[in-house]
Parts: C-alpha cells; sequence; structure tokens
C-alpha cells in the first residue's frame, strides 16, 4: 500500500509559468514532509521541507501548501526556469522513524 | 564541508565478483543510510547507521553487506550480485535519524551487473 501518492506522473511548463506538483499522505502520524529536486545522473538534493504545524512555506520561487485535514500537499514553482527541469519527489516521515516514504516522482520539463 | 562523497562514480562488475561502494561526509552527521535507486523511480531505502550501529535493515539480500566503520565513512560490500541489481545507490546523511532536516545524498554510484 502506498502510503504518498504523487501526481502528474510529468509535467510541461513554458517558461514564466507556474509549476504545480501535488502529493497526498494517508498516514497522520507524519511530521515532517520535504520535497527533492534530482537532475539526471545526480543524487536527490533537499529543495523545500514543511512541518504540519504550517500551512504553507516559501523560499525564493519555491513553495509547499500544506493541508492537514485533506492530507495533502502541494509544490509550486513560480516564474518556472528551464533550469528548474528536473524530476522532483516529495516524501513524508514521522518522528524518530528513521526513514522517508518518497512519492514516485515528478519529471517536470520547461520550454523555452 | 556540506557533501556527501561516493566513489566510484561508475562500476561495471561480474556476478562472480566482490566489489565495495564507498561513502564519505564531513557534516557531523551522525545517521548515514544506503538507497537504491532504478530508472524514472523513488529511491528505495536498503540501510541505516545510526550512531555507527546498524538500525534498519529493509530486508535487503545477503550479497548486499554494509559496513560503518566511523562516523565519517559508510561502505556497502557487494558479492554475487544479479543483472537485476543494476541501478544507481544513493549514500546519505542526516543529523539524526530524527528526520525533520532532511537528507543529503551524494551523487551516487552507477553500477552495472554484467
Amino acid at each position: 500500500q502506498q502510503q504518498v501518492k504523487q501526481s502528474p506522473q510529468s509535467l510541461i511548463v513554458q517558461k514564466g509559468g507556474i509549476s504545480i506538483i501535488n502529493c497526498a499522505y494517508e498516514n497522520t502520524a507524519f511530521d515532517y514532509f520535504p520535497w527533492y529536486q534530482q537532475f539526471p545522473g545526480k543524487g536527490p538534493a533537499l529543495l523545500i521541507a514543511i512541518r504540519p504545524d504550517v500551512s504553507e512555506k516559501k523560499e525564493g520561487r519555491f513553495t509547499i501548501s500544506f493541508n492537514k485535514s485533506a492530507k495533502q500537499f502541494s509544490l509550486h514553482i513560480m516564474d518556472s526556469q528551464p533550469g528548474d527541469s528536473a524530476t522532483y519527489f516529495c516524501a513524508a516521515s514521522r518522528t524518530n522513524a528513521g526513514k522517508s516514504t518518497f512519492g514516485d516522482g515528478t519529471t517536470l520539463t520547461v520550454k523555452p | 564541508d556540506t557533501e556527501v562523497t561516493q566513489t566510484p562514480k561508475h562500476l561495471v562488475m561480474g556476478m562472480t565478483n566482490k566489489k565495495s561502494l564507498k561513502c564519505e561526509q564531513h557534516m557531523g552527521h551522525r545517521a548515514m543510510y544506503w538507497y537504491k535507486q532504478k530508472a524514472k523511480k523513488p529511491p528505495e531505502l536498503m540501510f541505516v547507521y545510526s550512531y555507527e550501529k546498524l538500525s534498519i535493515n529493509e530486508s535487503v539480500p545477503s550479497r548486499f553487506s554494509p559496513e560503518c566503520p566511523n562516523s565519517s565513512l559508510l561502505n556497502l560490500h557487494l558479492h554475487a550480485l544479479q543483472p537485476e541489481d543494476s541501478a544507481l545507490y544513493l549514500c546519505a546523511s542526516s543529523p539524526r535519524t530524527i528526520l525533520h532536516y532532511g537528507y543529503t545524498f551524494g551523487s551516487g554510484t552507477r553500477l552495472t551487473v554484467v
């Protein structure tokens, strides 16, 4: 049973547009929700993360929106750039679990 | 130093070979992880070391043998692998296994088993 469902699987956005990637989780014990960005041939890199006591977190062009009652969170990339083209993974973990559960990933392509 | 360094970057090995993957971090992180990633898939947890002790083994076949010689180093010993073990092997670290800090991943070792 997949605990974190991510959508869409792939996304194509024009330069300057807004990219939106969604994740839904099932385990209400999760209390940390990071997003990772992975370029081809590289390991994932932590992009931004949120905890359930906050509904939104913004870092530059990247924003996480969190809806605790719906058990959903999303990544918004404002003013998307070709350099943002990568695979994005959402994840969820709970304190002391020692590991994260990853979504299946979204391949983002930003067209110039 | 804010990096996790993995060596080698690429490895081709036969099914009867023995090889080792190495991972090093100097961030003072006390939790280290091995992940396996297949193409277009998320990372899949293999092992977790917390304060140099193995704390999680995700039912990984014994042909994969982890080792944590000290708080900065993590090895993955490989023996009698199968072609389906070909993948990107990622090492990661975090300050503790309390994951409110996220992982720092290395760039991985691209392993091909022939």
